[in-house]
C-alpha cells in the first residue's frame, strides 16, 4: 500500500462549480497536511496546510482533515480555469525528516 | 517568496559526462531535499539531509550522490550519466522537523543524449 494515495484524474469541473480534492494516508504518525498546486512544467506551490482535525479556509480554498479515516481533503470553490493543475497532497510527522507526497490529482476546469 | 535556487534550469549533455545540478537556499532551513519527476508523473524522493553533513537516500534508488558542507548548499552530482537520467530534479528546504511546509526551487531538466 501506498504510503498516500490519491485518484490521478482528470477532474473536470465547470466553471463556478466545487472541485473535491480527495487524499488518504496510512501512517497514522502523519502529524501535518499540505496540499500543492503544480502547473505543468513548473515546481509545486503550496496552497494550504492544516495540523488539526476539522475545516480551514483559506480564501475559495478549504482543506479537511480527519485523521481517524486517516483522510484530508481540498476543496476549491467557485472554481477558475486557472485553477487547472495538478493537486499534490503531503504529509509530514514530527518524528521524521522526510515530507511524503502523493502522486497527484489533475484538476481541469472548463469553460 | 522562497528564495530557493536552483542551476542550471536546463541542461543537455552526452552519456558519461559527470555533472552537478546546484541548490542553494537563504532561508537557513535545516532541512533539504531532491526530488525527481519525470513529466506527468509522481515526485520521487531521492535524498535528503537534516543538517550539516547528513545526508539519507530517499525512496526511489538513484545512482546520484549528493552532500552538504554547508546549510545553505545541496549540490547533486551524477558521476556518468547516462539517457535514463533524463527528467526534471526539484531541490526543496524547509525548517525543522518533518511538520512544516517545503519550499521548491525552479527545477532543473536534466537530458542526457
Amino acid at each position: 500500500q501506498k504510503e498516500v494515495e490519491q485518484n490521478s484524474g482528470p477532474l473536470s469541473v465547470p466553471e463556478g462549480a466545487i472541485a473535491s480534492l480527495n487524499c488518504t494516508y496510512s501512517d497514522r504518525g502523519s502529524q501535518s497536511f499540505f496540499w500543492y498546486r503544480q502547473y505543468s512544467g513548473k515546481s509545486p506551490e503550496l496552497i494550504m496546510f492544516i495540523y488539526s482535525n476539522g475545516d480551514k479556509e483559506d480564501g475559495r480554498f478549504t482543506a479537511q482533515l480527519n485523521k481517524a479515516s486517516q483522510y484530508v481533503s481540498l476543496l476549491i470553490r467557485d472554481s477558475q480555469p486557472s485553477d487547472s493543475a495538478t493537486y499534490l497532497c503531503a504529509f509530514g510527522m514530527d518524528s521524521s525528516y522526510k515530507l511524503i507526497f502523493g502522486s497527484g490529482t489533475r484538476l481541469l476546469v472548463r469553460p | 517568496e522562497a528564495d530557493i535556487y536552483q542551476t542550471p534550469r536546463y541542461l543537455v549533455i552526452g552519456t558519461g559526462k559527470k555533472i552537478t545540478l546546484e541548490c542553494s537556499q537563504t532561508m537557513g532551513h535545516d532541512k533539504m531535499y531532491w526530488y525527481q519527476q519525470d513529466p506527468g508523473m509522481e515526485l520521487h524522493l531521492i535524498h535528503y539531509s537534516y543538517g550539516v553533513n547528513s545526508t539519507e537516500k530517499g525512496d526511489l534508488s538513484s545512482e546520484s550522490t549528493v552532500s552538504r558542507i554547508r546549510t545553505e548548499h545541496f549540490p547533486l552530482t551524477l558521476e556518468s550519466a547516462r539517457p535514463s537520467h533524463t527528467s526534471q530534479y526539484l531541490c526543496a528546504s524547509s525548517e525543522g522537523q518533518g511538520d512544516t511546509e517545503a519550499f521548491f526551487g525552479q527545477g532543473t531538466r536534466l537530458t542526457v543524449v
